[in-house]
């Protein structure tokens, strides 16, 4: 049971342009919403976060969208920058102690 | 913010051995969290580490296959028993922070065990 889905396992996005990372959540316990990205060898760094109470959370280049009725969160990163290849996980939580469930990730390609 | 060190960063084991994975934090946390990332797949929790009692296992896990130590707050183990070439994947140490978003509301990862089996 996969209360957590990235349906996309992969984008390609040119340098400059913005990239549109979406992710879907089954359970409506989930009250607080998290992204993570991962370079290859590494463990998964925070990146951004969203309350429930919230639908929109604005840091640097990165915006992370929430739709609570629609069960539905997704990462823009504009402009999107090579660096920024990597793969991107989505995660959510009831927050507090409670454990993390993971999405299974979208890997990212930025091409200069 | 916490600072995870976890080792071997990777090794490759025979199958029917095991392997012991380390993981260090550099501040006293209650819970340290380990994960699975198999080829492909999404991070899965294993088990919730607690000191001072046993660990707690997600459904598939079992104790025996993923015994788990937690002798104090800052240090845990997770051993992956008589391997198979199923058991490949990367090994993650978690555990909760304080992060942008208020207390215990980020996860902090050590760098992962890349375990082959062959």
């Amino acid at each position: 049971d996969q209360q957590v889905k990235q349906n996309s396992p992969s984008l390609s996005v040119q340098e400059g342009r913005i990239s549109i990372l979406n992710c879907d959540y089954t359970n409506s316990m989930f009250d607080y919403f998290l992204w993570y990205k991962k370079y290859p060898a590494e463990g998964p760094t925070f990146l951004i976060s969203i309350s429930s109470i919230k639908d929109k959370n604005e840091d640097g280049r990165f915006t992370v969208f929430l739709n609570k009725s629609a069960k539905h969160l997704s990462l823009h990163i504009v402009p999107s920058q090579p660096g920024d290849s990597a793969v991107y996980f989505c995660a959510a939580s009831g927050g507090g102690y409670q454990k993390v469930t993971f999405g299974t990730g979208t890997k990212l390609q930025v091409i200069p | 913010s916490a600072v995870i060190s976890q080792k071997p960063s990777r090794d490759i084991c025979q199958r029917g051995t095991s392997l012991t994975i380390q993981c260090q934090v550099d501040s006293q946390v209650t819970m340290m969290f380990w994960y699975r990332q198999q080829p492909g797949q999404s991070l899965t929790l294993i088990a919730t580490a607690n000191q001072g009692s046993e660990a707690t296992y997600e459904s598939g896990f079992v104790i025996d296959k993923f015994p788990i130590s937690r002798p104090n707050l800052t240090f845990s183990t997770l051993t992956v028993s008589n391997m198979s070439p199923e058991d490949s994947s990367i090994y993650l140490c978690s555990v909760l922070g304080t992060g942008r978003g208020g207390v215990n509301t980020e996860a902090f990862f050590g760098q992962g065990t890349r375990l082959t089996v062959v």
